[in-house]
């Protein structure tokens, strides 16, 4: 399996609270994603980063804001958490022109 | 932007049948269309891909199809197994790296 931790693995949280969701890869790909899974909608890609300092948005980024200050570490934040933001968050890497490694998810539950 | 629509969103064989799964695209310029299998309580993984310039793709019991004119790709599973039983997503992109679009997933579930 690709080195791509996502933690925490469950969390519940409380509306209006920030929650920041962690994802950590050991494989040195460039490129690092964040989407969400949601029934009826697939995955859908919220931020991903094309580089350190290198982040734009996907189509469903409204709510959430990344940041990737090192290689391997690539973070998703919740501002003010909502109860639409509950889902199944799923960090992806890829390198150039390589196939896409998904972490285990990450399952949210905002209350 | 790129839309995916996939179908079914369920689908049961018996053992030993076929399964396909049918995506469409409305993108002409995407050229990757990766399709990925879901086990229960883990990430998607890749299980095979196609660009824009082959039709078909065969890795042992799965293959893959994409006609170009019509904006439509398949995955066929011959053979099934109960191990096949799974959340399938195809994809579409521009590239490999670059943002993907996925269609809504297929469960299949084969029946022994």
């Amino acid at each position: 399996d690709a080195g791509i931790t996502q933690s925490p693995r469950h969390k519940v949280t409380e509306t209006g609270t920030p929650v920041t969701l962690r994802c950590h890869q050991t494989e040195n790909h460039r490129y690092m994603y964040w989407y969400r899974q949601d029934p009826g909608h697939g995955l859908r890609l919220i931020h991903y980063s094309y580089g350190v300092k290198d982040t734009d948005k996907g189509e469903v980024s409204d709510g959430y804001s990344v940041s990737r200050s090192k290689t391997e570490d690539f973070l998703l934040t919740l501002e003010s958490a909502t109860s639409s933001q509950t889902s199944v968050y799923f960090c992806a890497i890829t390198q150039d022109g390589d196939e896409a490694f998904f972490g285990q998810g990450t399952r949210l539950t905002v209350v | 932007g790129e839309n995916v629509e996939q179908h079914p969103s369920t689908l049961s064989v018996q053992e030993g049948d076929s399964a396909v799964i049918k995506c469409t695209y409305s993108d002409s310029a995407s050229n990757y269309f990766p399709w990925y299998k879901q086990e229960l309580g883990k990430g998607p993984q890749l299980i095979i891909d196609i660009r824009s310039n082959v039709g078909e793709k065969k890795d042992q019991r799965i293959a893959v199809t994409l006609n170009k004119t019509a904006k439509h790709f398949s995955l066929h599973i011959t053979e099934t197994q109960p191990e096949d039983s799974a959340v399938y997503f195809c994809a579409a992109s521009k590239s490999s790296y670059q943002k993907v679009t996925f269609g809504i997933g297929t469960k299949l579930q084969v029946i022994p």
